[in-house]
């Protein structure tokens, strides 16, 4: 399996701040990348995948960027229900995903 | 509009084998560019990757559950279903499907709302 490692695995910011997730994988995934939010009780909705393509009708807000082991989520401008927990995923075989362990992004 | 639902018993014992059903609509388990996977999530932990298969019934499993894991699909019912061997109380958690798009990236792009399993005697 390849091995995704997220960081922090916690967070505390303010509404407006801009705040950046990092995910290393263990081997080279090109930019098979996808990012996810979960809001508690609820199932994970996918925001980029491609490393850096928004899902159609993800706010502009996000962004990700990066290829081979390492990417980034980008959050510019906080809002309110932006605040959950966030997983990257790599799909680079289409034979078997990992996911990260997950990062919280919790209200300061 | 492609949506998923997870069905199976909330509640099951030690040792005995978990079968969980995914009910899908809005499109054709039929083609190798579509899949459905399953995911599941301990109470307050990670996602887990599990399994998919393919709509030309390649099947892929998570390396470590491997040998107690099995997934099928009744294209006409629009269904898959994952079994799961041997349970423990450590495979409790929420168990999510999901259709995932692979035409030039592989993503899971639509997700069922997850079916809560607890294992215990």
């Amino acid at each position: 399996d390849i091995q995704m490692t997220q960081s922090p695995s916690s967070l505390s910011a303010s509404v407006g701040d801009r705040v950046t997730i990092t995910c290393r994988a263990g081997q080279n995934i090109n930019k098979y990348l996808n990012w996810y939010q979960q809001k508690p009780g609820k199932a994970p909705e996918l925001l980029i995948y491609g490393a850096s393509t928004l899902q159609t009708g993800v706010p502009s807000r996000f962004s990700g960027s990066g290829s081979g082991t390492d990417f980034t989520l980008t959050i510019s401008g906080l809002q309110p229900e932006d605040f959950a927990t966030y997983y990257c995923q790599q799909s680079s075989s289409a034979v078997m995903y990992t996911f990260g362990q997950g990062t919280k992004l919790e209200i300061k | 509009q492609i949506t998923l639902k997870e069905s199976g018993p909330a509640l099951v014992k030690p040792t005995q084998t978990l079968t969980l059903t995914c009910t899908f609509s809005g499109f054709s388990l039929s083609t190798s560019a579509v899949a459905v996977g399953w995911i599941r999530q301990p109470p307050g932990k990670a996602l887990e990757w599990l399994a998919h298969v393919y709509g030309n019934d390649n099947k892929y499993y998570s390396l470590s559950l491997r040998t107690r894991l099995t997934i099928t699909k009744d294209t006409p019912k629009n269904q898959v279903v994952l079994t799961l061997t041997n349970l423990d109380p450590v495979d409790t958690g929420t168990y999510y499907c999901a259709h995932l798009s692979g035409v030039r990236w592989y993503m899971y792009d639509y997700w069922g709302q997850g079916t809560l399993v607890t294992v215990s005697s």
